[in-house]
């Protein structure tokens, strides 16, 4: 069936350092590929998104590729800031609506 | 415009007991999704709901969960009689429906659920 995997968590990052969190899936057909973020106290917000191979989503400075030979979508950040501080998770949709399939999250926690 | 607003923010009951969430989702929007996220692990899929109808509920756990959207509007998710491992965070999401372009799910801020 389909899964999504990401390192876990936490991450514990000093200001201006780079980020990658690593996501990896397995999915039939051609999913759609997704970052969301849960800041703290607050809902999910979708983050970036591909939704077909070698899309990059980007977003306040994040990036992910879609790379279908590895089944990959890895998000990076250049630089990161404390207010980049939350639980990030790596999502899939294969077929349609909206019936996503969520990785565990990883929690990024960035000091100044 | 509002958000996906849930109701409430917090719960804590006692096992055995009765509760229900609430589901406030984006005016217009037809699609309406329930996940959960159980001690810090994935969220899961609980189920879908295309206006007042349920679409799937392949991921409704046990028939101890009863989910409802009585006017395809607001829903409610009902758990009776709760159990130690139901406890964990109640998402509500909505979309549009695919002719305007439904692709992005928005997400409420979740109801905490304690189950003691």
């Amino acid at each position: 069936g389909n899964s999504v995997t990401q390192m876990e968590g936490p991450v514990t990052l000093s200001e201006e350092a780079f980020l990658t969190i690593n996501c990896t899936y397995t999915a039939t057909g051609y999913p759609s590929l997704f970052w969301y973020v849960q800041y703290p106290g607050e809902g999910l917000q979708l983050l970036l998104k591909a939704t077909k191979a070698d899309d990059k989503g980007s977003n306040k400075g994040f990036e992910a590729t879609y790379r279908k030979e590895t089944t990959s979508f890895h998000l990076e950040k250049g630089s990161v800031q404390v207010s980049d501080s939350a639980v990030y998770f790596c999502a899939l949709r294969s077929g349609g609506y909206n019936k996503l399939i969520f990785g565990a999250g990883t929690r990024l926690a960035v000091h100044p | 415009e509002a958000g996906v607003t849930q109701f409430p923010s917090h719960s804590v009951i006692e096992k055995g007991q009765t509760v229900t969430l609430r589901c406030d989702p984006i005016s217009g929007h037809d699609n309406l999704y329930w996940y959960r996220r159980v001690m810090g692990k994935e969220i899961k899929f609980l189920l879908h709901f295309v206006k007042e109808s349920k679409q799937d509920e392949s991921g409704m756990p046990n028939n101890r969960f009863l989910a409802e959207r009585t006017g395809g509007t607001y829903s409610t998710l009902k758990v009776q009689p709760a159990e130690l491992e139901d406890s964990g965070v109640y998402f509500c999401a909505s979309s549009q429906d695919w002719v305007r372009g439904g692709l992005e799910a928005f997400f409420g801020q979740g109801t905490r659920l304690t189950v003691v």
